[in-house]
């Protein structure tokens, strides 16, 4: 069965550094996003992208933060420099379609540690 | 205000017994969709069931269904015989609204163990 699949799982990184999160999404998919889940939180909506840009952003999603899809099969979460508060599991996800409900397909996370 | 509402930050549950994991939605939106995840302690979001806002009868994938309740803004999810494998944080979620990229809100989740 076709899945999203994420690297690296865990990453340490040191604070001020910059952390690029991957993804590849399945293939036949063409709405991507990448949500964010600090430890014991919920899980917050970051950004969503389609068709080469960024259709939707939250407030989480700052200057630090940029998405990229580079070669038509990974999609990039970069984030520039490094804070201790962006320490959290990351998840990519993509859907098929547009629409309420189209259920979105979740990776298995990337755990980012900075320290 | 939480447009996603779960109570139950732990739940526990006997093996082979059934379970109701409560979510109540805030939304004004007629149009939207209601979701469940489950994540195991290993971390990723496995995909549960759906729920669309003009759907007549409530969903049911296998073990589990959803209690939709629309006057009342409820999306209860149910699992029936409890297996030690359920044992896991679900988070209900919601998509809602034009022009948002369908973009999921979620709960806080709820922490199910299934005692043996």
């Amino acid at each position: 069965e076709p899945e999203v699949t994420q690297t690296p799982s865990h990453q340490v990184t040191q604070m001020g550094q910059e952390v690029i999160l991957r993804c590849v999404p399945i293939s036949n998919h063409l709405y991507f996003y990448w949500y964010r889940q600090i430890l014991g939180q919920k899980v917050e909506f970051l950004v969503s992208f389609y068709n080469n840009e960024i259709s939707e952003k939250s407030e989480i999603f700052d200057d630090q933060f940029s998405v990229e899809r580079p070669d038509g099969s990974n999609f990039t979460l970069k984030i520039r420099s490094t804070k201790l508060e962006d320490s959290a599991m990351y998840f990519c996800a993509s859907s098929k379609e547009q629409g309420k409900n189209t259920e979105a397909f979740f990776g298995q996370g990337t755990r980012l540690t900075v320290v | 205000a939480q447009k996603i509402t779960q109570t139950q930050p732990g739940m526990f549950v006997q093996e082979k017994e059934a379970v109701t994991l409560d979510c109540t939605y805030d939304t004004s939106d007629p149009s939207y969709g209601l979701f469940w995840y489950k994540q195991p302690s290993s971390g990723e979001m496995i995909f549960l069931i759906y729920q669309g806002s003009y759907d007549q009868q409530n969903a049911t994938e296998g073990r589990y269904s959803l209690n939709f309740q629309k006057a009342r803004k409820s999306a209860n999810l149910v699992i029936s015989a409890s297996q030690l494998g359920d044992s896991a944080m679900y988070f209900c979620a919601m998509r809602e609204g034009e022009g948002s990229n369908y973009k999921l809100t979620f709960g806080k989740g709820t922490l199910l163990t299934v005692n043996p």
